[in-house]
């Protein structure tokens, strides 16, 4: 079965330091990644997603990059982070290649800014 | 861009009461999904819709997948307090990429 690693799952940083989030997928091959934000008590905000190795597509601009330099792994990196980055990162990946699959969460990590 | 108009935002209920809460969009789509969210973790798939009229249960939670293919509901009956939690509906348009479109949640809370 498929599962989906995320980590650390709780970070406190300080402003202007860098970041690196790691997310790796076991079980599937191909996956399309997603990394997304979401607000304390609001929905879900889709930061990058990426279909293959080195592709990501970015869908809001901000202080964040995305990576993927292996096909089961997608990593979020930050060179300086800023006090609007905190929040709760997710992780989340599908079947590739085909419409219509659903995606799976990691558990998330839970980043402060201070 | 796409939205998804989910409701109610929040609700309060007696154990043992059923609880409805749906999406609505202009848009389209070829699936819709229904998630759960606990407190601290990551959303857990409940169930995922890919036909226009389909209707699908899970246990005590039902869901269904409107014919115009813009709306779908969620239905979870007699309910109890681990139903806690902050509920998602999500569309997906047709596409490789496995895009989904959130709503905002609907936070239910139960009374025991």
């Amino acid at each position: 079965s498929q599962t989906i690693h995320q980590w650390p799952a709780t970070l406190v940083q300080p402003v202007g330091s860098p970041l690196s989030l790691e997310c790796t997928v076991e079980g599937t091959s191909n996956p399309n990644l997603y990394w997304y934000r979401q607000a304390a008590g609001r929905g879900l905000q889709l930061l990058f997603y990426s279909v293959g190795i080195g592709q990501i597509s970015s869908e809001v601009p901000q202080n964040l990059s995305a990576s993927r330099p292996q096909d089961r792994q997608f990593i979020l990196s930050s060179k300086k982070l800023l006090l609007s980055d905190s929040g709760f990162y997710l992780c989340a990946w599908s079947g590739g290649g085909r419409s219509n699959q659903p995606q799976h969460f990691g558990d998330g990590t839970r980043l402060s800014i201070l | 861009g796409q939205q998804l108009n989910q409701s109610p935002q929040s609700m309060f209920i007696q154990e043992g009461e059923d609880v409805s809460m749906n999406c609505t969009s202009s848009s389209i789509f070829n699936t819709w999904l229904w998630y759960k969210q606990d407190p601290g973790e990551g959303p857990v798939l409940l169930i995922a819709l890919y036909k226009a009229g389909e209707l699908t249960s899970n246990g005590r939670l039902t869901a269904q997948f409107g014919i115009t293919r813009k709306d779908s509901f969620l239905n979870i009956s007699a309910s109890i307090p681990s139903d806690v939690g902050i509920y998602f509906c999500a569309g997906q348009l047709a596409s490789n990429t496995g895009k989904l479109i959130f709503g905002q949640g609907t936070t239910l809370q139960v009374k025991p």
